[in-house]
């Protein structure tokens, strides 16, 4: 079946505009994940969705970070007033919680944002 | 919080050499423990995983154990490829925290022939 989608796969923007960046899971999968990965960096973690709970935004840079997940299937991560320090791989993976634990996380290809 | 901690690189190692890239987590309970690697140009996937104490995860020649006692989960191979060039990243996931995923920094492995 289809994996985890990202869209669009390479950003560029200006320092001061919006930008939106999508993710698409694999259907059926109840957590949602996205995460930063800076040039030589590891893998910064940034929000979860897990079904219908609140969100863990604990991992959000700045309050000019937000995301939603519609419909408990499609986030969208946007990123207000963008700084040259935001250009980063921005990763979403969704992965099927049950009631064990957490299955194995299946990552999508990545957005490449470079803000200019 | 949850996190993981895993050892710093790049590592550069003779093709047969063996690997070690050390792990360790903090987390309040039980997590379940995993590697995954990116190789050149390509998404992470899952390489092992483990999901209580004592378990040993294994895949492609590689092998890691779950020790409770040491808080460790690190990453083993008998022999390496050049083909085995790439990062690595060791994460948890904590059940009893959200089941939240936390990875650590990741350890770049290259393999010379």
């Amino acid at each position: 079946g289809a994996g985890v989608s990202q869209s669009p796969s390479n950003k560029v923007t200006e320092k001061g505009k919006d930008v939106e960046l999508r993710c698409d899971p694999i259907s059926g999968h109840t957590a949602l994940y996205w995460y930063r990965q800076s040039l030589g960096q590891g893998l910064e973690f940034l929000i979860y969705f897990q079904g219908n709970s609140a969100p863990d935004k604990s991992g959000l840079p700045s309050d000019r970070f937000s995301a939603e997940r519609t419909g408990g299937s499609v986030s969208t991560l946007t990123i207000q007033r963008t700084q040259q320090e935001d250009s980063a791989v921005y990763l979403c993976a969704s992965s099927l919680v049950s009631g064990g634990g957490t299955d194995t996380q299946y990552f999508g290809p990545g957005t490449r944002l470079t803000v200019l | 919080g949850d996190s993981v901690t895993q050892m710093e690189g790049p590592v550069t190692l003779s093709e047969e050499a063996f690997l070690t890239i050390n792990c360790t987590y903090t987390a309040t309970g039980y997590p379940s423990l995993f590697w995954y690697v990116q190789y050149p140009g390509e998404g992470l996937q899952l390489l092992l995983k483990a999901t209580k104490a004592d378990d040993k995860g294994s895949n492609k020649g590689f092998e890691a154990t779950y020790r409770k006692e040491t808080t460790s989960f690190h990453l083993e191979k008998g022999s390496v490829q050049v083909s085995d060039s790439a990062v690595y990243f060791c994460a948890l996931s904590d059940q009893n925290n959200n089941n939240d995923m936390r990875f650590g920094a990741g350890t770049r492995l290259t393999v010379k022939p």
